[in-house]
């Protein structure tokens, strides 16, 4: 057991170009979140996968932000022309699916920012 | 819907003093109650639960009581170290949410030695 991991752990980029992020959960772990972080904030959820599909969205999420989880393992999450606002923490996080109570496991997380 | 407040930070200590940061919530079911923990560059680490009324998180000299009459799971500790310095954030999951976890805003805690 590895513990989650991201990937790039920090990402600069451009204002208008896409990025992709990589979260690789626990293996066996079902479900996988994805959150986003600004300073001085909670985590701010996304959206969660059970297995390979997807089941919750938040409802502030601009159609730029994209997540799949081929096959039920890893997961990527893109944000296609991108914004300063776009500016955040994001945070990976997986846990098995037992309910109330249930550990969720977090990776170290990608830091994004859009110059 | 479900909500969870935290005290605002930060908080500043000096080493060996006593620790409470509070956290209230607000559920329409039985929900489990976290304390995780962020250190400074790193991710977020569960530090102690509780799944039911009257039940005590503890986990590295920190405790937690889930309190239903009062709706609260305030973290304690008894003599807190420079080591201690983090962010905590409070979090409940519920079937009403799923079970995805809703978060406190965090409350930054500053150990001076």
């Amino acid at each position: 057991d590895t513990g989650v991991s991201q990937d790039p752990r920090h990402k600069i980029t451009k204002r208008g170009q896409n990025v992709t992020f990589r979260c690789d959960p626990i293996s066996e772990h079902n479900r996988l979140y994805w959150y986003r972080q600004t300073l001085g904030q909670g985590p701010e959820f996304l959206t969660y996968f059970q297995n390979e599909a997807q089941l919750e969205k938040s409802r502030l999420l601009s159609d730029r932000f994209s997540a799949e989880r081929p096959k039920g393992s890893f997961s990527t999450l893109e944000i296609q022309r991108t914004e300063q606002g776009d500016s955040a923490m994001y945070l990976c996080a997986s846990s098995r699916d037992r309910g109330l109570g249930t550990e969720a496991f977090f990776g170290q997380g990608t830091r994004l920012t859009v110059v | 819907g479900d909500s969870v407040t935290q005290m605002e930070g930060p908080v500043t200590l000096s080493e060996e003093a006593f620790l409470t940061i509070n956290c209230t919530y607000t559920a329409t079911g039985y929900p489990s109650l976290f304390w995780y923990v962020q250190y400074p560059g790193e991710g977020l680490q569960l530090l102690l639960k509780a799944t039911k009324a009257d039940d005590k998180g503890s986990n590295k000299g920190f405790e937690a009581t889930y309190r239903k009459e009062t709706t609260s799971f305030h973290l304690e500790k008894g003599s807190v170290q420079v080591s201690d310095s983090a962010v905590y954030f409070c979090a409940l999951s519920s079937m009403d949410s799923n079970y995805q976890l809703i978060w406190g805003a965090g409350t930054k805690l500053i150990i001076k030695p």
